[in-house]
């Protein structure tokens, strides 16, 4: 089974449109949550952390829910420039290692 | 800004050659790693490493090497390539002491072997 698990897509939105993504991780030791977008060809990059609350930073929101072991993106207010990949990462405490989801594709039609 | 660079940036190389991959930090980090992406798989962990000359084997080491001599450096060697290993690959550091330290990423190196 695989340590995080996400839909691939891909996910075909309108301008000003909401869209959610989520993830599932398999380890219950794992501790800490990571989105991160990645434009094609390019590096990943940081979009936001999660924590235990949940958190909102512009137009994103990320929440955890531990019980069921998953985590979620919301994207509201959709721009063409939110168009990418968005990486779901679970870093676990024991190995301090970070496990990369697949990716989910979002593209963003005018 | 601190930041992680990665030589080259493309290479194409032919079956059986030995190939090196640098990567490079500015931002002072202890930990680095090597990712290999291809399409639809994700990003795959090659090694790590948590300080100079500590080593750790990640999900698909075989076939590469690595080598930390400086805190700052962490290079990837494939001994004898193979066109199964053409991918773009991925430096990254981060650093210890937070669990939400999270990585930094290098530009990537692609890389064909033909």
């Amino acid at each position: 089974r695989k340590e995080v698990e996400q839909d691939p897509g891909p996910f075909n939105v309108p301008e000003g449109a909401t869209v959610a993504f989520n993830c599932t991780y398999s380890n219950s030791a794992s501790q800490s949550f990571f989105w991160y977008r990645q434009d094609c060809r390019k590096e990943p990059k940081l979009l936001m952390s999660v924590y235990s609350s949940g958190n909102e930073d512009g137009r994103f929101t990320a929440q955890l829910n531990r019980a069921s072991q998953y985590i979620s993106l919301l994207i509201r207010d959709s721009k063409l420039s939110d168009s990418a990949t968005y990486l779901c990462v679970v870093k676990t405490n024991t190995g301090n290692q970070f496990y990369f989801g697949t990716g989910t594709s979002l593209t963003v039609i005018p | 800004d601190a930041d992680v660079t990665q030589t080259p940036r493309n290479r194409i190389t032919k079956t059986g050659k030995r190939i090196m991959l640098e990567c490079s930090q500015t931002k002072g980090h202890d930990r680095m790693y090597w990712y290999r992406q291809d399409p639809g798989l994700g990003l795959q962990l090659i090694y790590y490493s948590f300080d100079v000359k500590d080593i750790n084997k990640g999900e698909i080491s075989d076939g590469y090497s690595v080598s930390r001599q400086a805190q700052a450096k962490f290079s990837l060697s494939l001994e004898s390539a193979i066109p199964n290993q053409t991918a773009l690959y991925f430096c990254a550091t981060s650093q210890s002491g937070s669990l939400y330290n999270e990585q930094f990423f290098g530009p990537g190196t692609r890389l064909t072997v033909l």
